[in-house]
């Protein structure tokens, strides 16, 4: 089983739905993440949290929420959806330290119409 | 702030050529540097690292040496294979960097063709 998990693999929505993004570990890791893929642009970081109680905005968080419901579990929300974020999205996690590996989950393409 | 950057791609290569995709960097502290490469439809995952000034990351034929004095983390593989073909991350994760952040930060990525 794939330590990194994210559901759903492929969505397809309209303009202002609420779209919930889910992203589950077995790593055991403290840290997680979420980014964004869009081509020629890299990955960018929406959002990360250290631990259950600590969330930290990212370079482009507006128009994103984020809960961090268990250790191993790490959603993302799109309140009211628009085409621009139409993307690919990744979660990853770490351990420890500044210079731990980031272990990254599968993706979620995400299609707003 | 902190910064990668990686030659623009695409690349198109014949089986068994020489690959080099550089990428230097910039940052406020002393970063791990990474190469992430994703195959189609996959997502990201790590190709090598080095975690400090003349480390050589090396795995699967591919290696990278972190050349503090140029800031660069150039991507090398002697003899490139088709199943290579992917696109590859250059990036860097810089403790240092406004306190305890541990985030990593992205080249835009490079895409590889290799062709047989």
């Amino acid at each position: 089983d794939a330590d990194v998990t994210q559901t759903p693999r492929n969505r397809i929505t309209k303009t202002g739905k609420r779209i919930m993004l889910e992203c589950s570990q077995t790593k055991g890791h403290d840290r997680m993440y979420w980014y964004r893929q869009d081509p020629g642009l890299g990955l960018r970081l929406i959002y990360y949290s250290f631990d259950v109680k600590d969330i930290n905005k990212g370079e482009i968080s507006d128009g994103y929420s984020v809960s961090r419901q268990a250790q191993a579990k790490f959603s993302l929300s799109l309140e009211s959806a628009i085409p621009n974020q139409t993307a690919l999205y990744f979660c990853a996690t770490a351990g420890q330290g500044g210079r731990d590996t980031q272990y990254f989950g599968p993706g979620t393409r995400l299609t707003v119409l | 702030g902190d910064s990668v950057t990686q030659m623009e791609g695409p690349v198109t290569l014949s089986e068994e050529a020489f690959l080099t995709i550089n990428c230097t960097y910039t940052a406020t502290g002393y970063p791990s540097l990474f190469w992430y490469v994703q195959y189609p439809g996959e997502g990201l995952q790590l190709l090598l690292k080095a975690t400090k000034a003349d480390d050589k990351g090396s795995n699967k034929g591919f290696e990278a040496t972190y050349r503090k004095e140029t800031t660069s983390f150039h991507l090398e593989k002697g003899s490139v294979q088709v199943s290579d073909s992917a696109v590859y991350f250059c990036a860097l994760s810089d403790p240092n960097s406004g306190g305890s952040n541990y985030k990593l930060t992205f080249g835009k990525g490079t895409l590889l063709t290799v062709n047989p």
